[in-house]
């Protein structure tokens, strides 16, 4: 298994541009999301998902849009790039919700920056 | 909302203990967990404990946790050279899977 796949690992857009991380996993894992990682911070949630076609928001969603049209793949968006969205982006996966306790995969991540 | 509060670096000298300290606000998480991130890597699962547990023990590591001061640590016996990470802990106040996580605490571990 390949696990957690993110790409691109690094990537540099202008203000205003439009761009789409991709992550990938194989582990037949029901729920994904997207988190970031800021010098200082802990990781903070963007968006999850429990299955293919349901999505949900959560602590920081502004700016980003996520659609999950299978299992394998959670695509994240950014519409319109800022600056303020420099950051490194982690995607994760892991067995569903509700169950007991469920170690989430995390990706090697993608490192981006805008100008 | 939940809040994960941790002491950003530690430096120990190799063969010590490590003793990372984290705390936090709500405690209606069911698990809590320490994660392990390395250079340039994604973050891996180190150990996690049970919210009725007090204590856990996993080779070198050993995980504390004091539910009436919501304070949760990690130490690392004969902490060595590829200890050297970052350290974060997390809760997941919002259901098993919406991870809130400290800011990490880097460990540099020194000859």
């Amino acid at each position: 298994n390949a696990g957690v796949t993110q790409t691109p690992k690094f990537q540099v857009l202008k203000t205003g541009q439009s761009m789409t991380l991709q992550c990938a996993q194989d582990m037949n894992h029901e729920y994904m999301s997207w988190y970031r990682q800021d010098p200082g911070m802990g990781l903070r949630l963007i968006h999850y998902s429990v299955g293919a076609g349901i999505t949900d928001q959560g602590e920081v969603p502004n700016g980003y849009n996520v659609s999950r049209s299978t299992t394998e793949d959670f695509p994240l968006r950014l519409l319109s790039a800022a600056p303020s969205q420099t950051s490194v982006y982690f995607c994760a996966s892991s067995l569903t919700t509700g169950a007991s306790y469920n170690e989430q995969f995390f990706g090697p991540g993608t490192r981006l920056t805008v100008l | 909302g939940e809040d994960v509060e941790q002491s950003l670096f530690l430096s120990v000298r190799e063969g010590d203990s490590s003793v990372i300290n984290c705390t936090y606000t709500d405690s209606s998480s069911t698990y809590l967990y320490w994660y392990k991130q390395e250079p340039g890597a994604g973050l891996q699962l180190l150990t996690y404990i049970f919210s009725n547990m007090d204590m856990k023990q996993d080779q070198r590591l050993t995980v504390l946790l004091n539910k009436k001061d919501k304070h949760l640590s990690l130490r690392i016996a004969d902490t060595q050279t590829g200890d050297s990470a970052i350290y974060f802990c997390a809760g997941a106040p919002g259901g098993y899977n919406k991870l809130i996580f400290g800011a990490g605490t880097r460990l540099a571990v020194h000859p």
